[in-house]
């Protein structure tokens, strides 16, 4: 099972938005409705930040949305802080009844 | 109070084997799939196993196919992760998780801080 393809970097500056993308196949992303997004910070457990594609657990930030099209999934995150810097995951549940990350997205706040 | 507590982690030689535990209180653990992900250092994550709720499920990462093997006894609300044929690439934090279900359910995620595990000699 291949990974997700992330971008390896985005930034953006404070009160700025930023959409981190996420692309699959039709075997992963494009075939189910379990996406999940999360956050971590260095020396931190990831943190669960979306799932189910736009599903947000109550603790999160309205700031933080998800959205799927087709293939490709993407977290949107508005308003950025300085606190929302980390690195992203995506993550999709797969026909081979497995589960495949992205490679991962370093977000910088400028 | 939910929580999840990773044990187990240690050094251990190429070719030994290590067993992973992760300890589950405050919720109905047998109701729930869980999960296995790993990070090895300076990398991302890697799904490695998961597993239903009663256990008769369960599915591996092609890297870890044959040499690992996890169950559950819930019974004991803990999780478990059978790790034989250790190589240096299974270096790596070790974390379990919950199926997003308990999510719908609880309305919110619990991780735990994971378990360091080094094959190395």
């Amino acid at each position: 099972q291949s990974a997700l393809t992330q971008p390896a970097s985005v930034s953006g500056s404070p009160g700025q938005s930023i959409t981190i993308s996420c692309t699959g196949t039709g075997s992963d992303i494009g075939g189910y409705n379990y996406v999940s997004w999360y956050q971590q910070h260095p020396g931190r457990a990831p943190k669960l930040m979306i799932y189910k594609v736009s599903h947000r657990p109550s603790r999160v930030s309205s700031r933080f949305s998800g959205s799927k099209s087709g293939n490709m999934a993407s977290l949107t995150i508005s308003g950025l802080q300085a606190e929302d810097e980390g690195d992203y995951y995506c993550s999709s549940y797969t026909a081979s009844a497995t589960w495949v990350f992205g490679g991962g997205t370093k977000l910088t706040v400028l | 109070e939910v929580q999840l507590l990773e044990s187990g982690g240690d050094l251990v030689q190429p070719g030994g084997s290590l067993r992973l535990s992760c300890a589950a209180s405050g919720f109905t653990f047998g109701l729930y799939a869980m999960t296995w992900v790993r990070q090895a250092p300076g990398k991302g994550l890697e799904w490695v196993s998961a597993i239903s709720g009663s256990g008769d499920r369960i599915f591996y990462a092609d890297s870890v196919k044959g040499r690992f093997t996890m169950s559950r006894d819930n019974s004991k609300n803990t999780l478990y992760l059978q790790m034989n044929s250790l190589r240096a690439e299974d270096t790596a934090a070790y974390y379990c998780a919950i199926d997003s279900a308990f999510v719908d359910d609880y309305g919110t995620d619990v991780r735990g801080q994971g378990t360091t595990v080094t094959v190395s000699s």
